[in-house]
């Protein structure tokens, strides 16, 4: 029973489109994460969601935009899609401050 | 501002070798840290965490406030151990801040 799962696995697009990832976790925990992982492995994150409401969104263009529905799901939503914004993107859950992150197995998203 | 850096994007050792990945970071509170663990196509997950003080497949890390550091040790490589390393901090927020990552190699 996968605690953090995110669809799809993989996203092959092209340039100028509008795709979305979406996340769904069965832990409970009151926030969630986004996080985008380069070509260089580089981890960072970009947004943050506690009990539906945006609490981090780092800079991270506009065309990328998360939407949260419930407590248990945070979407994200890219508009416009660029060369740029091929990634494997990560989505996480937390709950409350000093604990640690549970991951995805991550969405690998390939612009052409 | 909260900061994490991993010095060594890469590095190889050879199986029963001590190896330590290296993390130092930037706080000026008490900081909460972390090293997560992420082998090849699968998902990060946590190996340790400074608070627990456990000892996680023959992991070990110590926070030397001294010296912010926050180093991942293990006395004896085992091929298994082969995976990106990250080291993260919380620093009092939500937001869990990354190093970018070293890739450890264990030769046969």
């Amino acid at each position: 029973d996968t605690a953090v799962s995110q669809t799809p696995k993989y996203l092959v697009t092209q340039m100028g489109n509008d795709k979305s990832i979406k996340c769904e976790q069965n832990l409970g925990h009151d926030t969630m994460y986004w996080y985008k992982q380069d070509s260089k492995k580089f981890l960072k994150i970009m947004f943050s969601y506690n009990n539906k409401e945006l609490i981090i969104n780092e800079t991270v263009p506009n065309r990328f935009s998360p939407k949260s529905p419930d407590k248990a799901h945070l979407n994200l939503h890219i508009n416009s899609l660029e060369l740029g914004d091929s990634a494997v993107y990560f989505c996480a859950t937390g709950q409350g401050l000093n604990t640690e992150a549970f991951f995805g197995q991550g969405t690998r998203l390939t612009v052409v | 501002a909260q900061r994490v850096t991993q010095p060594e994007k890469l590095l190889s050792v050879f199986k029963g070798a001590p190896v330590e990945l290296k993390c130092n970071y930037s706080y000026s509170g008490s900081p909460e840290l972390f090293w997560y663990v992420q082998y090849s196509r699968q998902r990060l997950q946590l190996l340790l965490r400074h608070i627990s003080r456990e000892s996680i497949k023959g992991f070990t890390a110590d926070l030397n406030k001294g010296e912010t550091s926050f180093h991942l040790k293990k006395p004896f490589a085992q091929e298994e151990d082969s995976a990106m390393y990250y080291c993260a901090l919380r620093g009092g927020s939500e937001k869990l801040v990354f190093g970018k990552g070293t890739k450890l190699t264990v030769n046969p």
